[in-house]
């Protein structure tokens, strides 16, 4: 399973937009990078999964460079609601486990 | 669908005692797995389910164990509890082939005093 970096902590203000940089840089051949969100007290959620270039759905985008050795989460126009701890992984969806690292805090300031 | 629940919602136990947690999987999902979540901490893998046996595990004790049920729904046991057993213990559901998504219950906030 591929270890991955992320910062502690992000800071951001109401409608901003804000961007998560994860580094993988032992990615495998089969590996996707997935993230997570996580409010205080609640299970995990997943936001979303790529494997190279770009997704996006109704929550965020991810951008994947052609190396895959770093991924970015972003966020458009965050609200306070959007104040959690997001998590960064990466694996194989056939026979990996959940590898979860302490992940990025971000605060949204208003 | 109720998505996945959890029971109890919180549990008080002494040292050296047992207890067991519950997980309801999300309709449809074949696979569960049970994470320790410590304050201020990622998730820890404890171990998956699939068809009734452990697939993966994690590197915890032998003290930590599980069941699946044919619904697909599982149990935590955890033996002789330590203080640092005191965690948040999530269960989540997935479908074979598709691991990475997994869908997350509320948890069970389990203090050993």
């Amino acid at each position: 399973l591929a270890k991955t970096t992320q910062p502690i902590s992000m800071d951001s203000y109401e409608g901003q937009e804000v961007n998560i940089t994860c580094s993988h840089n032992n990615i495998a051949t089969n590996d996707y990078i997935t993230w997570y969100q996580q409010f205080p007290s609640q299970g995990p959620r997943f936001i979303i999964q790529g494997y190279k270039t770009k997704v996006t759905n109704e929550v965020a985008s991810l951008f994947i460079p052609a190396d895959r050795k770093s991924s970015t989460l972003s966020l458009p126009r965050v609200s306070l609601s959007d104040t959690a701890v997001y998590y960064c992984l990466v694996g194989d969806g056939n026979t990996d486990k959940l590898i979860f690292g302490t992940g990025t805090r971000l605060q949204v300031f208003p | 669908d109720a998505g996945v629940t959890q029971s109890p919602t919180h549990l008080i136990k002494t040292r050296g005692q047992q207890v067991t947690l519950r997980c309801s999987p999300k309709s449809g999902h074949d696979t569960v797995s049970w994470y320790q979540q410590a304050l201020g901490q990622g998730p820890q893998f404890i171990f998956q389910y699939y068809e009734e046996e452990e697939r993966q595990r994690g590197n915890f004790p032998d003290r930590f164990s599980g069941h699946q049920f044919p619904n697909y729904s599982s149990e935590l046991n955890v033996n002789a509890l330590l203080l640092g057993d005191s965690a948040l213990y999530l269960c989540a559901s997935s479908l074979e082939g598709r691991l990475l998504e997994q869908f997350f219950g509320p948890g069970t906030r389990l203090t050993v005093l």
